[in-house]
Order: structure tokens, then C-alpha cells, then sequence
């Protein structure tokens, strides 16, 4: 069975400072890797979508990269803001769609 | 506003007591799927469904049930069989492997 792991489990930063997160996944054949953000008590807003052919992916103060090899994403957040507090997910998709999640990263920006 | 609606928000049921869970979606997407979300854990899938008429159990069926006569719809029932159903269940549907995620709905076996 895949896996998917998500290390650490909490992290707290001033604001500022810039954020990374860890995801490491044991399925070689990944499909696509996608992150996401969770608010309490929401649902998931989807952040970055990376296929297996791409290194990366950029949307505003976020860059996810993607090592296949070494069966790694990172999520990179630029500049903390306290509006980011909220649990990050990734989640890695086989080629039938379906979706493998870790258990997230619950992170606090401190003002 | 195209978007995937859950209902109800919040639902409560007696032990030994079926309720269905209703998630609609208006994005045209084919597939659909279902998810339980216990604390401090990741997303478990229940059940999916790549077209009309036919769906797939996931990793955690036992206990659910689902129906897919439309494509814009896709209810789930927690059945008196789930052992355990206090949980917050999410839905999804995905067009080119990207899922987006329904606001979920937080049940509570009293």
C-alpha cells in the first residue's frame, strides 16, 4: 500500500518568515502531486497541482517542487502571513485518480 | 457559481440509524468520490465513481453505501453497520486527476 508522509505534524512561525513543508510519498508510478489547504472545520481548497513531468509550480507566494527520484514534494510559503495559519495536505493520485493524503501539517503564524 | 454543495452541515444519528450524506456538483465533472476525515489523521476514501451507473469501493467501505444515477449527484449512506461513523465526510469530483473538495459535513453518532 502507498504512502504518504507528512513531517512535522505542527510547525509555528513568526510572521515573516518564510514556510516549508515536507511531503514524502513511496509510489514511484505518482500520477500527479497536489497540495492543499484546510481552514477548521472546512473543506480542502486545492493550492498547487504538480504532474509527474514537472519539477515545480508557482502561484503567487507559493512554489511546490516535485523529486520523483527521491520521492519528495515541498511546499514553499513566502513571507508568512498570519491568514495563512490552517492544516496543508498533500496528497499524491495514481494513474486511476485516486488520491493517497498525508495526515497534513498544521501550522501557526504568530503576529 | 459552479461548486460542489455538501448537506447538511451538521447531522446527528442515533445508533443503529441510516442517514444519507448529499453532495451535488454543477462542474460537469465525470468523477466523484467520497472521503472520511478522522482528527489528526489524513483523508480515507470511502467510495468512487468515474461515470453514471457504475462506482468503486475505496479503502474504507464497510458500512457505506452510495448511488450515482446522475452525474451532478452522488449520495452516501452510513449504514447501522459502521461501527464508527463520528466523523467529518468529504466529497469530491475531479476533472484531469485535480479533485476539488465539497465544505463537508461533520456527523455525530449520539
Amino acid at each position: 500500500k502507498q504512502e504518504v508522509t507528512q513531517i512535522p505534524a505542527a510547525l509555528s512561525v513568526p510572521e515573516g518568515e518564510n514556510l516549508v513543508l515536507n511531503c514524502s510519498f513511496t509510489d514511484s508510478a505518482i500520477y500527479n502531486l497536489q497540495w492543499f489547504r484546510q481552514d477548521p472545520g472546512k473543506g480542502l481548497t486545492s493550492l498547487l497541482l504538480i504532474q509527474s513531468s514537472q519539477r515545480e509550480q508557482t502561484s503567487g507566494r507559493l512554489n511546490a517542487s516535485l523529486d520523483k527520484s527521491s520521492g519528495r514534494s515541498t511546499l514553499y510559503i513566502a513571507a508568512s502571513q498570519p491568514g495563512d495559519s490552517a492544516t496543508y495536505l498533500c496528497a499524491e493520485t495514481d494513474s486511476w485518480g485516486k488520491l493517497q493524503f498525508g495526515a497534513g501539517t498544521q501550522v501557526v503564524v504568530t503576529p | 457559481d459552479g461548486g460542489i454543495t455538501q448537506s447538511p452541515k451538521y447531522l446527528f444519528r442515533k445508533e443503529g440509524q441510516n442517514v444519507t450524506l448529499s453532495c451535488e456538483q454543477n462542474l460537469n465533472h465525470d468523477a466523484m468520490y467520497w472521503y472520511r476525515q478522522d482528527p489528526g489523521q489524513g483523508l480515507r476514501l470511502i467510495y468512487y465513481s468515474q461515470i453514471v451507473n457504475d462506482f468503486q469501493k475505496g479503502d474504507i467501505a464497510e458500512g457505506y453505501s452510495v448511488s450515482r444515477e446522475k452525474k451532478e449527484s452522488f449520495p452516501l449512506t452510513v449504514t447501522s453497520a459502521q461501527k464508527n461513523p463520528t466523523a467529518f465526510y468529504l466529497c469530491a469530483s475531479s476533472i484531469a486527476n485535480e479533485q476539488f473538495f465539497g465544505p463537508g459535513t461533520r456527523l455525530t453518532v449520539l
